[in-house]
């Protein structure tokens, strides 16, 4: 059983473009959740996903940031107009189920930087 | 809100020398915490868990965390370092109040420096 899979591990983009990150989820998992880890911070929570479903977006950004986990598919999470400040490592978790005894499973992240 | 601090950014031990991390939370109803450990370039890996229990929890590479409610601290100790136990330690408490220990909250790290 393949673990959490991130891909690219590393992006790099000039500032204006689209960073498209994407996480497979391991098998059997439906429950995806992206964080960020700024340089020198600890990891920020950003969004919940179920399948082609938002459950709790309240850790993204308010503009530029976007996420989607389709039916079908890896879950992405879309930076439009990316800036210097978005330069961070991204890491999707994966979990089975919702509930209070559920352990999060983390890919090895992406790390993208912005030029 | 839930909040996790690790007071020490930047531990060195000497290898064969014992090990405590620091970790205290602020979370108004039963924590569900962890230990992770970041070696550099990778992603994180689980070392232990407690949700509820024995607040004495055992975990991999050696590692244990007592939980302790009136200190709102869960340190995490491993008698014997390794060269290879050189890495970031993270601390995180669950938001178990929303159903799920998955939405997690972070410390901000201790980066350990084990010496030969």
């Amino acid at each position: 059983n393949a673990g959490v899979m991130q891909n690219p591990r590393h992006l790099v983009r000039r500032r204006g473009q689209e960073a498209r990150l994407r996480c497979s989820p391991m098998k059997g998992h439906s429950h995806v959740y992206w964080y960020r880890q700024l340089p020198e911070e600890g990891l920020k929570f950003m969004v919940y996903l179920q399948k082609e479903n938002i459950i709790d977006e309240s850790g993204m950004p308010k503009e530029r940031f976007s996420a989607e986990f389709p039916k079908e598919g890896p879950s992405i999470l879309r930076i439009q107009q990316v800036v210097r400040g978005d330069s961070a490592a991204y890491f999707c978790a994966s979990s089975e189920t919702y509930d209070s005894y559920t352990e999060a499973f983390f890919g090895q992240g992406t790390r993208l930087t912005v030029v | 809100a839930q909040s996790v601090t690790q007071p020490d950014i930047h531990i060195t031990v000497s290898e064969g020398a014992s090990l405590e991390l620091r970790c205290n939370y602020s979370y108004g109803a039963t924590p569900y915490l962890f230990w992770y450990v970041q070696s550099p370039g990778q992603g994180l890996q689980l070392l232990l868990k407690y949700f509820s229990g024995d607040t004495l929890v055992q975990g991999i590479k050696g590692f244990e965390a007592e939980f302790k409610r009136s200190q709102s601290s869960f340190n995490l100790r491993k008698p014997s370092v390794h060269w290879s136990d050189a890495a970031e330690y993270f601390c995180a408490v669950g938001a178990g109040n929303t159903g799920t220990a998955s939405k997690l909250t972070f410390g901000t790290g201790t980066r350990l420096q084990v010496t030969l």
